[in-house]
C-alpha cells in the first residue's frame, strides 16, 4: 500500500480564499484523523471518522473549518475563509479498529495565508 | 486527562542506547503508553505501545514499572537517523480526542 496521502503537499494562498486538503487514507482502514501542527501549539486533533461518520470534531477551531468523508478512500479538511492564523501543516492520518493506537500519518500539507 | 511531562532535548552518540522517560503521575487504570516519532518534514510514526511491564519490537523497548506513574522508551545502539522528537501519549483505547501530542522529546545522535 501507498500510505496515507495527501494533497497537495503545499499550498499558499492569501487571506480570504478557501481552501481545500484532501486524504485518501490506507485502504481497509476504519478510523482517519485530521490533525494541525505549528510551533505554538504542537500536533491538536481536529476531527476524526470512524467508518466515514465524524465522530468528533471539537476540536475544529472555528466554523469556518468543515470536514467532510463521503467514502472509505477520501476525506477533505476544508477552510473557508483562511486566515493567516490557519498557517500550519495540516496531518491526515488513517488507522484500523482495534486495541491499538497505531495511526499512519501521511506527509502533510504545508498551509501558508498571506 | 492524564498528563505527561517529558524532557525537552536530549543528546547522544552513534551506538548508544538511549533511554528516554516519560512522567504521567496520574495515568488511569484504563490507560495505555504509546510512542511516537516524528522526522522533520514528516508525519509522526507509531513506534510502540504498552500497558505494563514491558514491551519489545523490532525498533524500540518499553519499560513500564508496576506503578505505571513512568514509562521509558528505550532505543538501541542509536544511529544518526534517529535523530527526531519522540512523543509520549498517554489515553484510555478508543480515547482519540483524548490522546495529546506534547512538545515532545528532540533527540539528537552525533556521529
Amino acid at each position: 500500500d501507498a500510505g496515507v496521502i495527501q494533497s497537495p503537499r503545499h499550498e499558499v494562498t492569501e487571506m480570504g480564499q478557501e481552501v481545500t486538503l484532501r486524504c485518501k487514507p490506507i485502504s481497509g482502514h476504519d478510523y482517519l484523523f485530521w490533525y494541525r501542527q505549528t510551533m505554538m501549539r504542537g500536533l491538536e486533533l481536529l476531527i476524526y471518522f470512524n467508518n466515514n461518520v465524524p465522530i468528533d470534531d471539537s476540536g475544529m477551531p472555528e466554523d469556518r473549518f468543515s470536514a467532510k468523508m463521503p467514502n472509505a478512500s477520501f476525506s477533505t479538511l476544508k477552510i473557508q475563509p483562511s486566515e493567516p492564523r490557519d498557517s500550519a501543516v495540516y496531518f491526515c492520518a488513517s488507522q484500523l479498529a482495534g486495541t491499538s493506537y497505531e495511526q499512519y500519518f501521511g506527509p502533510g500539507t504545508r498551509l501558508t495565508v498571506t | 486527562l492524564a498528563k505527561t511531562t517529558q524532557p525537552i532535548s536530549m543528546d547522544s552518540y552513534e551506538g548508544q542506547e538511549v533511554n528516554i522517560t516519560c512522567s504521567h503521575n496520574n495515568i488511569a487504570t484504563n490507560d495505555y503508553i504509546t510512542w511516537y516519532q516524528q522526522f522533520p518534514s514528516q508525519g509522526p510514526r507509531f513506534i510502540i505501545q504498552g500497558y505494563k511491564t514491558k514491551v519489545t519490537n523490532e525498533v524500540a523497548s518499553l519499560f513500564i514499572p508496576a506503578d505505571r506513574k513512568s514509562s521509558t522508551l528505550s532505543l538501541p545502539r542509536v544511529s544518526l537517523s534517529d535523530t527526531a522528537v519522540y512523543y509520549c501519549l498517554v489515553g484510555p483505547l478508543g480515547g482519540y480526542n483524548k490522546l495529546i501530542f506534547g512538545a515532545g522529546t528532540r533527540l539528537a545522535v552525533h556521529p
